[in-house]
């Protein structure tokens, strides 16, 4: 199974910052990378697909960029309802596997 | 508007079966795959498998293989996702979500709001 190294596992930060989230893939995945932001409580919701694709009615605060293993999530001009845990998940081989999750909260 | 409206909390008991549905709403059913996504308390989301309700077919993580069955019914428009043989580690909320197969690209566009299911003596 390909393994998807999140980092870093938690990260705080303040309304107004851009911060950054990196997942790595233990093989090569091409561009088969979504990210997925969840709520406590709440099922996770897609923010990016196909590594870079910004998903209908996601702020474009939002970006995603990478190919092959390296892949990065940013979040720019932090608003309060960005502060979720954020997960990557490969499609490029089963089983599908998610990162360990990103947790931003507020500092 | 789209809906995915999942089965109510279940607590079984070691080595029982649970069955958790997934009702869609607002799309044709048989248009989108159903995938099945797992999270234990305070863990990370977990990949089960998928089914294409349109043929029946379907394609499970190979950890889950022999213990989970995923169905789909056209006559009620509902997905099933039974798992057997539970343990205390199959505790966690289960998470349905569609994806376009018709599409070249990948995402989970809708999901269910999640059924916990407790393993518990």
């Amino acid at each position: 199974a390909i393994q998807m190294t999140q980092s870093p596992s938690s990260l705080s930060a303040s309304v107004g910052d851009t911060v950054t989230i990196t997942c790595r893939a233990s093989q090569d995945i091409t561009n088969d990378l979504g990210w997925y932001q969840q709520k406590p409580g709440k099922a996770p919701n897609v923010l990016i697909y196909a590594a870079s694709k910004l998903e209908n009615g996601v702020p474009s605060r939002f970006s995603g960029s990478g190919s092959g293993t390296d892949f990065t999530l940013t979040i720019s001009s932090l608003q309060p309802e960005d502060f979720a845990t954020y997960s990557c998940l490969q499609t490029y081989s089963y089983p599908y596997t998610f990162g360990q999750g990103t947790k931003l909260d507020l500092k | 508007q789209v809906q995915l409206v999942q089965s109510g909390p279940e607590v079984k008991k070691p080595g029982a079966s649970v069955k958790v549905s997934c009702k869609p709403s607002g799309y044709t059913f048989s248009d989108f795959y159903i995938h099945w996504v797992r999270q234990a308390p305070g863990q990370g989301l977990e990949w089960m498998g998928w089914i294409n309700p349109k043929r029946g077919d379907t394609h499970s993580a190979q950890k889950f293989q022999g213990r989970v069955s995923m169905t789909g019914d056209p006559s009620v428009s509902t997905a099933y996702m039974e798992l057997r043989g539970l343990r205390s580690d199959d505790t966690a909320v289960y998470y349905c979500a569609r994806r376009d197969a018709r599409s070249p690209f990948f995402r989970f566009d809708f999901w269910g709001q999640g059924s916990l299911v407790t393993v518990s003596s």
